[in-house]
């Protein structure tokens, strides 16, 4: 199986700071991440996603860094703006072998921006 | 350009009722997916259709049912409702094997 955890359940930064959320992983056999944000009241949105055979990848403002070596992969926000104040969660896919695989969340933490 | 609309927002349902939730997309997606959210809990699979026609069990099926009649309709049925049904309920939708595009959520409350 697959247990995927977030380091801190709630993470405060001051606008315009740049924002880390970690998480960890489980299975070395996962081989494909995202990062999801949710808002309150909606529901998830994809933000990146990440393969394994890459060690990085960057959108617009946002960066996911994969160590496959500890498990570990972060998402890092530039310029954090209060906008970006929800709980972010990450993901793993396991057994892509099969007709869906297995997706597993983490808890989420909690991201809150303050002026 | 609506994406995935789910209804209702929120439900409340005595213990041994029955509730059918609905999901629509537009964006022709072939994966659709039903999961329940809880508090400190990530969210868990519990049926998904890889097309229409088709469904399957995900991680936590038991106490539901799904359809997929048509490709851009999912429907989530509860057959006889459980307090541990309680929960917030996504619907989602995706061109690929995980999911894109996620409803505004239905809130159910069982008592």
């Amino acid at each position: 199986g697959e247990s995927v955890g977030l380091h801190l359940p709630t993470l405060s930064v001051q606008e315009g700071d740049n924002s880390i959320i970690n998480c960890a992983y489980s299975n070395s056999a996962s081989d494909y991440f995202i990062w999801y944000k949710q808002e309150s009241g909606k529901g998830p949105q994809f933000i990146i996603d990440i393969r394994s055979n890459m060690d990085k990848r960057q959108g617009q403002r946002v960066t996911v860094l994969l160590n496959k070596t500890v498990k570990h992969l972060s998402l890092q926000i530039a310029a954090t703006q209060p906008g970006d104040s929800a709980v972010y969660f990450c993901a793993s896919l396991y057994d892509r072998g099969s007709t869906l695989g297995r997706l597993y969340f983490g808890r989420g933490t909690q991201l809150t921006v303050w002026p | 350009n609506a994406g995935v609309t789910q209804t209702p927002k929120f439900r409340v349902l005595k213990t041994g009722q029955s509730m059918t939730l609905l999901c629509a997309q537009d964006m022709n997606h072939e994966y659709m997916y039903w999961y329940r959210q809880d508090p400190g809990m990530g969210l868990r699979l519990i049926h998904y259709s890889v097309g229409e026609g088709t469904t399957a069990k995900g991680e936590v099926p038991d106490g539901y049912n799904v359809s997929r009649l048509k490709k851009q309709n999912f429907l989530l049925g509860l057959e006889s409702a459980a307090p541990s049904q309680t929960s917030v309920y996504f619907c989602a939708s995706s061109q690929k094997q995980t999911p894109d595009t996620f409803g505004s959520g239905t809130r159910l409350t069982v008592v």
